[in-house]
């Protein structure tokens, strides 16, 4: 069975702070895998897109790293800041599928 | 373009009611997909559509669940009837391809049924 396993399930930083947020997935056979993140009562918001040939992205603060062998990949924040708290999700799009399987979340919080 | 836009944001109803969720995609967007989030099962695809036409729908937890989409601006997520354990939070998103873009969300429809 195809699934995302994110961990930690919540974190709480001091601003400031850098930060890595785990996705894993049981089959490396993936089209891409993207980042996403979830404020309260809102909708997803893509922060960074992952094809199964490219090895990391980078977007502002924000680098996602992908290891499709070992079936994970990463969130790094630098500089954390109170705006960066919300839930982060991690989807993977499994060859042959075409659907998006989704990780549970972390939910982050940047003190001040 | 203003993203993916879904009305109503909230619909309260009463079990048993017809409950009918709507969704604009943006624009020249060829793939248009149903998710339903609860805290019990996380995001779930409920169904999804290419050029109109329904791809996938093994996501659509019964018969009282139904998707069309008429023409590539505007498609429709119905329930019924409703009931209590459907209340949860329905996103629609648009993707320009399947496999090489990313998939833009609309901002939910919150559903509770009483």
């Amino acid at each position: 069975k195809q699934e995302v396993t994110q961990i930690p399930a919540a974190l709480s930083v001091p601003e400031g702070e850098n930060l890595v947020l785990n996705c894993s997935f049981t089959d490396s056979a993936i089209y891409n895998l993207q980042w996403f993140r979830q404020d309260p009562g809102k909708g997803l918001t893509s922060l960074l897109l992952i094809q199964s040939s490219q090895r990391e992205q980078t977007s502002g603060r924000l680098n996602a790293s992908l290891d499709k062998s070992s079936g994970r990949s990463t969130l790094y924040i630098a500089a954390s800041q109170p705006g960066d708290s919300a839930t982060y999700l991690c989807a993977v799009l499994f060859s042959g599928t075409y659907k998006y399987i989704f990780g549970t979340g972390t939910r982050l919080k940047v003190l001040a | 373009d203003a993203g993916v836009i879904q009305s109503p944001r909230h619909e309260v109803t009463e079990m048993g009611q017809e409950v009918t969720l709507r969704c604009k995609p943006i624009s020249g967007h060829d793939y248009l997909f149903w998710y339903r989030q609860t805290m019990m099962r996380g995001l779930e695809l409920l169904i999804y559509f290419n050029n109109n036409v329904p791809i996938d729908d093994s996501g659509m937890p019964e018969d009282r669940f139904s998707a069309k989409m008429p023409n590539a601006s505007f498609s429709t997520l119905k329930i019924q009837p409703s009931e209590p354990r459907d209340s949860a939070v329905y996103f629609c998103a648009s993707s320009l391809t399947r496999r090489d873009t990313e998939a833009f969300f609309g901002q939910g429809t919150r559903l509770t049924v009483v």
